[in-house]
């Protein structure tokens, strides 16, 4: 299976922040790679696909980037919502996986 | 607009297995693959598989194979998620979701299972 690494685990950041969290593949998984959002008690909200796509109604200071195995989701100007977890996924192989996550805290 | 609406809760005994609904609303069912994926309490996601609701075909995360199985009800427009030989480790929250051509872009509201004797 593809395994997919996200760094950091967590990190702390501060309203007006640039954040930029990674994640790479244990082998390459082309573009097929994509970002979700996920709030305590919530559902996960797809953010990012194809690496580099804004999901509708997505706003425009999540990105992405990257392909092969190294890929970066960045928010440009850290909101108040947007404190949660970040999980990338790939779905090169028939059989997906989750990174572990990476959780963003006010500092 | 695209909902999907899953079971209650579940209370289970270890050995006990579990069967989880999921109702698409505001698509063509057999258009889209469901997803389910798992997240234990406290734990990150975890992808179990997915069923091609027009053709049946599935897709199981290797540590789940022999123990999963999914299916659905085409005229009734239902997933189902049954996970048999419960443990306490498959306690968490069960979510579906409707899988794009590479992404999931609409999930259910999840459904927590708890293993317990």
């Amino acid at each position: 299976d593809i395994q997919m690494t996200q760094s950091p685990s967590s990190l702390s950041a501060s309203v007006g922040d640039r954040v930029t969290i990674t994640c790479r593949a244990s082998q390459s998984v082309g573009i097929f790679l994509n970002w979700y959002q996920q709030k305590p008690g919530k559902a996960p909200n797809l953010l990012i696909y194809g690496a580099s796509s804004l999901q509708t109604g997505v706003p425009s200071r999540f990105s992405g980037s990257g392909s092969g195995t190294d890929f970066t989701l960045t928010i440009s100007t850290l909101e108040r919502e947007d404190f949660a977890t970040y999980y990338c996924q790939q779905s090169y192989s028939t059989l997906w996986t989750f990174g572990r996550g990476t959780r963003v805290e006010l500092k | 607009q695209v909902q999907l609406v899953q079971s209650g809760a579940e209370v289970k005994k270890p050995g006990a297995s579990v069967k989880v609904s999921c109702k698409p609303r505001g698509y063509t069912f057999t258009d889209y693959y469901i997803h389910w994926v798992r997240q234990a309490p406290g734990q990150g996601l975890e992808w179990m598989g997915r069923i091609n609701p027009d053709s049946g075909d599935t897709n199981y995360a290797r540590k789940f194979q022999g123990r999963v199985t999914m299916n659905t009800d085409t005229s009734g427009s239902t997933a189902y998620l049954d996970l048999s030989r419960l443990s306490s480790d498959d306690t968490g929250v069960y979510f579906c979701a409707r899988g794009g051509i590479s992404d999931c872009d609409y999930w259910g509201q999840g459904t927590l299972v708890t293993v317990s004797s």
